[in-house]
């Protein structure tokens, strides 16, 4: 399809694994955000990249999450010695990067669990 | 640093009635306004937005209302049906700066 895709949908990890989410946005949208929703919070912002600026990384929540985007697509949002509240669900959203309502398309999501 | 609040985290009404959704913000900077609706196990979906020059914008029975003043938006629903049973999120974008509210559960009882 042509929306934002997701993978995997589903990760368990144990504490202490890293794990690695992949994000492929729509094709031609050069802004891309990550975000998490931990169960029963809302959305919190988590990255953005936009082309090839410096992303934006004053959501991440520590040292232990990072992410790059390559070739201005394709983004991968890695998480370093899994802890159990790191478990949530985490969004991508991809979006032209100006004009009108600058709408955000999501992806469905993967649901991390850390045991 | 919470720039986009919706104090209520669930709201409940009647099928047919009016669901009125808050949200308030403190970025005066935000040049646009969306509301996303999310289902479960879904991603959320874009419902409507506002620029921060206008003060209403309305699409069918969706009716976005903004207070720059006040730095308050509010989402209309009417008549509301149990198919709008979602969790509703507020957001202001800055730039290409998006920030989200926690989201409001709402509820709509047939």
């Amino acid at each position: 399809g042509a929306g934002v895709s997701q993978s995997p949908s589903n990760k368990v990890t144990e504490k202490g694994k890293d794990v690695e989410l992949r994000c492929d946005p729509i094709s031609g949208h050069t802004a891309l955000y990550w975000y998490r929703q931990s169960l029963g919070q809302g959305l919190e912002f988590l990255i953005y990249f936009q082309g090839n600026s410096a992303p934006d990384k004053s959501g991440l929540p520590s040292d232990r999450f990072s992410a790059e985007r390559t070739g201005g697509s394709v983004s991968t949002l890695t998480i370093q010695r899994t802890q159990q509240e790191d478990s949530a669900v985490y969004l991508c959203a991809s979006s032209f990067p100006w004009g009108g309502n600058n709408e955000q398309f999501f992806g469905p999501g993967t649901r991390l669990t850390v045991l | 640093d919470q720039q986009v609040k919706q104090n209520s985290p669930s709201l409940s009404v009647q099928e047919g009635r009016i669901s009125i959704l808050n949200c308030d913000y403190t970025n005066s900077m935000f040049d646009y306004f969306l509301w996303y609706k999310k289902y479960p196990a879904e991603g959320p979906t874009f419902l409507i937005s506002i620029s921060s020059i206008k003060d209403k914008n309305e699409d069918g029975r969706f009716t976005v209302f903004l207070n720059k003043s006040a730095k308050h938006l509010s989402l209309h629903i009417v008549p509301s049906q149990p198919g709008d049973s979602a969790v509703y999120f507020c957001a202001g974008r800055e730039n290409n700066d998006m920030r989200f509210g926690a989201g409001t559960r709402l509820t709509v009882k047939p």
